[in-house]
């Protein structure tokens, strides 16, 4: 059964970066798109952007697109997301979640089916 | 970027009763309409993809409906496990995706 295990809380003052790690168990690593997903304090779910592991492609909502980088190793099957230029409002649970199989000429997409336990980061001087 | 809307904000309702929970689209997202439900303290858990079907293990008092801009989760009779936040998602604008901002369903 395939598993997301991140990395554990980490505190930061402003201006940081931060990096939460995703490992994958069982052997469909490259075969699943990985999302990230953000939770600020008492807020909603907020989409950050994916990564393709087979290729290492990615897309990032604009929010975010000159601050994010996605990037995955596929020897250890862990995909990582890296955030720059902390501030008090990336205060927030970070969680990865498996979504859609790219196929042949489609992608096959039946929701976010597998989450991580998600990463605290807390931004604070 | 398509915005998704949920209504109500918090719905207060008693166990048994039916739960009928809205998202609306700011543009058309065909079918392509996920819900998830969050308990406090814990990662989201797919309920209903593709408008409405249901994920794996989701029991069948779960159902969506819609197509379009007008999607809709019910639970037809809420057990006490039930009372939670639920999320709409889409993915029409793949690979860009988005989320709606939450219903509370709250024991009355």
């Amino acid at each position: 059964q395939v598993q997301l295990v991140q990395s554990g809380a980490e505190v930061k003052k402003p201006g940081a970066s931060v990096k939460v790690s995703c490992k994958a168990s069982g052997n469909t690593f490259t075969s699943y798109y990985i999302h990230w997903v953000r939770q600020a304090p008492g807020q909603g779910l907020e989409w950050m952007g994916i990564i393709n592991p087979s290729v290492g492609n990615t897309n990032y909502t604009q929010k975010f697109q000159d601050r994010v980088t996605m990037t995955r190793d596929t020897s250890t099957t862990t995909v990582y997301m890296e955030l720059s230029s902390l501030r008090s409002e990336d205060t927030a649970v970070y969680y990865c979640a498996r979504g859609g199989r790219k196929g042949l000429q489609r992608v096959y997409y039946y929701g976010m089916d597998v989450w991580g336990q998600g990463t605290t980061v807390t931004v604070s001087s | 970027e398509i915005v998704l809307t949920q209504s109500p904000a918090t719905l207060s309702l008693s166990p048994g009763e039916r739960a009928t929970l809205s998202c609306r689209a700011s543009q058309s997202v065909s079918s392509y309409l996920a819900w998830y439900q969050q308990k406090l303290g814990q990662a989201p858990r797919l309920l209903i993809y593709d408008a409405s079907n249901r994920a794996t293990g989701i029991p069948a008092r779960f159902s969506g409906s819609g197509s379009g801009t007008d999607f809709t989760l019910t639970i037809s009779s809420l057990e006490p496990e039930d009372f939670a936040v639920y999320y709409c998602q889409q993915r029409s604008s793949w690979p860009l995706l988005t989320f709606g901002g939450g219903t509370k369903v709250e024991i009355k």
